[in-house]
């Protein structure tokens, strides 16, 4: 079946703009979970979904990054104002859940800020 | 919080060899996950394991819980193998990752 699907594949924007990325779950995964990659840096956990409500927002670095799910499935991560700093890969990964906590990743958002 | 920490960093192998990777964790986890990063980087599920060992082709990975690692042993290596791997502890809400290991296997 299908995997976890997210877009752009890159969006460069300009400091100061706001950017909407976006994940598609794996159908079924009740579980969706936002990471981001820094060049040379490693893997940051932002935010974590079950069902439509976050639990833990603890790892959103400021409050310009916020995040929504909706129906249970797609979600979307906002940047407000973006900063040089916010360039990286954005991942997002699904999880079942029911029986299994394996987590599987989209291909990830390149994000260029200028 | 749980610390991860993978050795070595850095790895070279010429095609054909063995290497073994290891994942060190500082306290006591239900499950952990390895993944190859691959140069596109895209990150590809490899193994979830608890603990004992398990085995893909070429590739297995064993955990002891109790002791706190578990390692990843690549045979035979072939140049797609390159890349990064790392090791995450998996919480319900998050995954806890590793620093890495950066192989490159050269023909």
């Amino acid at each position: 079946g299908a995997g976890v699907s997210q877009s752009p594949s890159n969006k460069v924007t300009e400091k100061g703009k706001d950017v909407e990325l976006r994940c598609d779950p794996i159908s079924g995964h009740t579980a969706l979970y936002w990471y981001r990659q820094s060049l040379g840096q490693g893997l940051e956990f932002l935010i974590y979904f079950q069902g439509n409500s976050a639990p833990d927002k603890s790892g959103l670095p400021s409050d310009r990054f916020s995040a929504e799910r909706t129906g249970g499935s797609v979600s979307t991560l906002t940047i407000q104002r973006t900063q040089q700093e916010d360039s990286a890969v954005y991942l997002c990964a699904s999880s079942p859940i029911a029986g299994s906590y394996e987590q599987y990743f989209g291909p990830g958002t390149r994000l260029t800020v200028t | 919080g749980i610390q991860v920490e993978q050795s070595p960093p850095d790895l070279i192998l010429q095609e054909g060899a063995n290497s073994t990777l290891r994942c060190n964790f500082s306290d006591s986890v239900n499950n952990l996950q390895w993944f190859h990063q691959n140069p596109w980087g895209q990150l590809i599920n490899l193994f979830y394991i608890p603990s004992g060992t398990k085995q893909n082709g070429r590739l297995s990975a064993t955990t002891v819980a109790t002791e706190r690692y578990s390692l990843l042993y690549i045979s035979s290596s072939q140049t797609t193998d390159s890349g990064v791997y790392f090791c995450a502890v998996v919480l319900t809400d998050k995954l806890i990752f590793g620093t890495g290991t950066r192989l490159q296997v050269f023909p």
